[in-house]
Formats: C-alpha cells, sequence, structure tokens
C-alpha cells in the first residue's frame, strides 16, 4: 500500500517567515491533494496537483508536483496566524478502480506573532 | 446548504456498547467516506461508498459496520464499542470519487472506557 511521509512533523515560525513542508510517497503518485485543519475541526482542502511539474497557488500558498522525485512540497510565504493548523498531504495510489485516497500523519504549523 | 454534518461531536462509551455515529451531506454527492484520526497515525479510511446501496472497506474496517441507504446519508455503527476505537471520526463526501475536492464534517470525538 502507498504511503506518504510528510516532513517536518511539526514547525514554529515566526510571523512573517516563509517556510517550506514536504511530502514524499512510496510509491507513483497520480494526484497529490494538500489539506488544512484547524483543531478540532474537519480538513479544508488546498489545493490539488496532477501533472508533474504542476505548480499552483492560493494566496501566498504554494504547492509544486515533482513526478520523478514522488513529492510534493507546500510553500507558505510571510506566514500569518491565521496559516497555523495542520497540513495534510494525501494521494491517489490509482490501480485501476480505486475510490481511496491515502493521508500523511500531518505537520502542525505554529505561526507565532 | 449545510454541507457535511455529524452527529453527535462528542461520546462517551463503555467497552461492549454499541452506538450509531451519524453523517448526512445535501450536496447531492455520490462518493461518501469515514475516516479516524488518531496521533501519530494520521487519517485513515474506515468504510467508503460510491452511491446508494454500494459499500465497501478501507484502511481499517473491523468493529465498524457502514450501509448506505440514501444519497444523503451514510452511518457508521461500532457493534461492540472497545478502547481501541477511541479516536476522533470523519466523514467526507465528494461528487464521484476521492480525487475530487472531498468535503469534510467537524468530526465526533469518541471516548470508549
Amino acid at each position: 500500500s502507498q504511503e506518504l511521509e510528510q516532513s517536518p512533523q511539526s514547525l514554529i515560525v515566526q510571523e512573517g517567515k516563509n517556510l517550506t513542508i514536504n511530502c514524499t510517497s512510496s510509491k507513483t503518485l497520480y494526484g497529490l491533494y494538500w489539506y488544512k485543519q484547524k483543531y478540532g475541526e474537519g480538513l479544508i482542502f488546498l489545493m490539488m496537483l496532477q501533472k508533474g511539474g504542476e505548480e499552483k497557488s492560493h494566496e501566498k500558498i504554494t504547492a509544486k508536483l515533482d513526478e520523478k522525485k514522488q513529492q510534493s512540497s507546500l510553500h507558505i510565504t510571510a506566514s500569518q496566524p491565521s496559516h497555523a493548523g495542520i497540513y495534510l498531504c494525501g494521494a491517489d495510489s490509482r490501480g485501476g478502480s480505486n475510490y481511496k485516497l491515502t493521508f500523511g500523519k500531518g505537520t502542525l504549523l505554529t505561526v507565532n506573532p | 446548504n449545510a454541507g457535511v454534518t455529524q452527529t453527535p461531536k462528542f461520546q462517551v462509551l463503555k467497552t461492549g456498547q454499541s452506538m450509531t455515529l451519524q453523517c448526512a451531506q445535501d450536496m447531492n454527492h455520490e462518493y461518501m467516506s469515514w475516516y479516524r484520526q488518531d496521533p501519530g497515525m494520521g487519517l485513515r479510511l474506515i468504510h467508503y461508498s460510491v452511491g446508494a446501496g454500494i459499500t465497501d472497506q478501507g484502511e481499517v474496517p473491523n468493529g465498524y459496520n457502514v450501509s448506505r441507504s440514501t444519497t444523503e446519508d451514510f452511518p457508521l455503527r461500532l457493534l461492540s464499542a472497545a478502547p481501541s476505537q477511541t479516536s476522533v471520526y470523519f466523514c467526507a463526501s465528494s461528487y464521484s470519487d476521492p480525487t475530487e475536492t472531498q468535503y469534510f464534517g467537524p468530526g465526533t470525538r469518541l471516548l470508549v472506557l
């Protein structure tokens, strides 16, 4: 089964600093999904990447997919307290009709004002 | 739209008791799923459904039953609760499969004593 390793497990940054979270898959990536979770709440979809080299941005968050490395990175520019939470990557290990997503264990981000 | 709703928000059970976690969505989504989230284990798929009358097992199905009699509802049943089932449970839905944007409910925190 596919495994996703996220690094770092946790991260504390000062407001205004940039940061990067990585997600590495043990198998070929057919699709990579980033979600954010605030403490005590459900997950909120951020971005989906499906093609090698694809890069997407939303406000100050940019995600990239490196198909060869089977890896995705999530970069936050000029972090704000509102960026704090748990970031999870999910992957589609498609093999025929597959209706399952595998998720990483998450990266806990703390942004100090 | 209410999105994905889950009840109850919190529940305490004694070992051996049974209960049903409710999940409903009003977006006419075909795909619905149940995850459990545990510290250090990330998000793991319990069961999923690709439409009314169709369900299948995820990564950790033991001890849980599901049914899907309507498009809107996807209840999760614990037949005989065990302390190992102490967790936070999330229900999610998407239009047709999990590679599309999944909408998550707020979660149910379950403690089994």
